[in-house]
């Protein structure tokens, strides 16, 4: 069972617009939400995480809404960039249970130039 | 900083083999947790060490087993592989469970054949 589902399963973009991915969970109990970003032949690599006390978290061009009634979250990159074509990971967890991570299954991002 | 550093990193083996994996973690690091990596299913939890005991582990049979050594230092080891085992299996490394920023090495490419 997939405890957080992530869509789309891959996006191309324009070269500066507007990449949006979205992640659900079901369990109310995380309260950790990190998303990775990974590069082909490369381990995934935090991008910025956000805790459900706040509804959004900013930092760059990427920035997380985070919907904890409707139990969502997603991440948005503004100006997308051709080096920002990688795979990106939304995930969650219980931050008093240690570092096990339930991880999205993944978008595939093309920024077109 | 030297980041987190696996061996090997591309491993072929045949079915009913066994095969170890390494893992060292960042300078300083005490947690290391090991996930597997497929098209299918993504990212999957493995297990969690910290202080050289299992934290956390995930739904995986028996055949998957780890360690922690006294310098944090970790292995996975995997028995009678069988063809599904073949992944992209990742180690990532924090300052402690509770501490969640994870930081993922490059992974071992493991090929069962």
């Amino acid at each position: 069972q997939q405890q957080v589902k992530q869509s789309p399963q891959s996006l191309i973009v324009q070269k500066g617009g507007i990449s949006i991915i979205n992640c659900a969970y079901e369990n109310t109990a995380f309260d950790y939400f990190p998303w990775y970003q990974q590069f082909p032949g490369k381990g995934p690599a935090l991008l910025i995480a956000i805790r459900p006390d706040v509804s959004e978290k900013k930092e760059g061009r990427f920035t997380i809404s985070f919907n904890k009634s409707a139990k969502q979250f997603s991440l948005h990159i503004m100006d997308s960039q051709p080096g920002d074509s990688a795979t990106y990971f939304c995930a969650a967890s219980i931050l008093n249970t240690g570092n096990q991570f339930y991880f999205g299954t993944g978008t595939s991002l093309t920024v077109i130039p | 900083k030297a980041g987190v550093t696996q061996t090997p990193r591309y491993l072929i083996k045949t079915r009913g083999q066994q095969v170890t994996l390494s893992c060292s973690p960042i300078s300083g690091h005490r947690s290391v947790s090991w996930y597997q990596q497929t098209p299918g299913q993504g990212l999957q939890f493995l297990f969690e060490y910290f202080s050289e005991t299992q934290r956390n582990k995930g739904n995986f049979p028996g055949r998957f087993s780890g360690r922690q050594f006294s310098n944090s230092r970790s292995e996975m080891n995997v028995s009678t592989l069988e063809l599904g085992d073949s992944a992209l299996y990742l180690c990532a490394s924090s300052l402690a469970p509770v501490y969640n920023e994870q930081f993922f090495g490059p992974g071992t490419r493991l090929t069962v054949l």
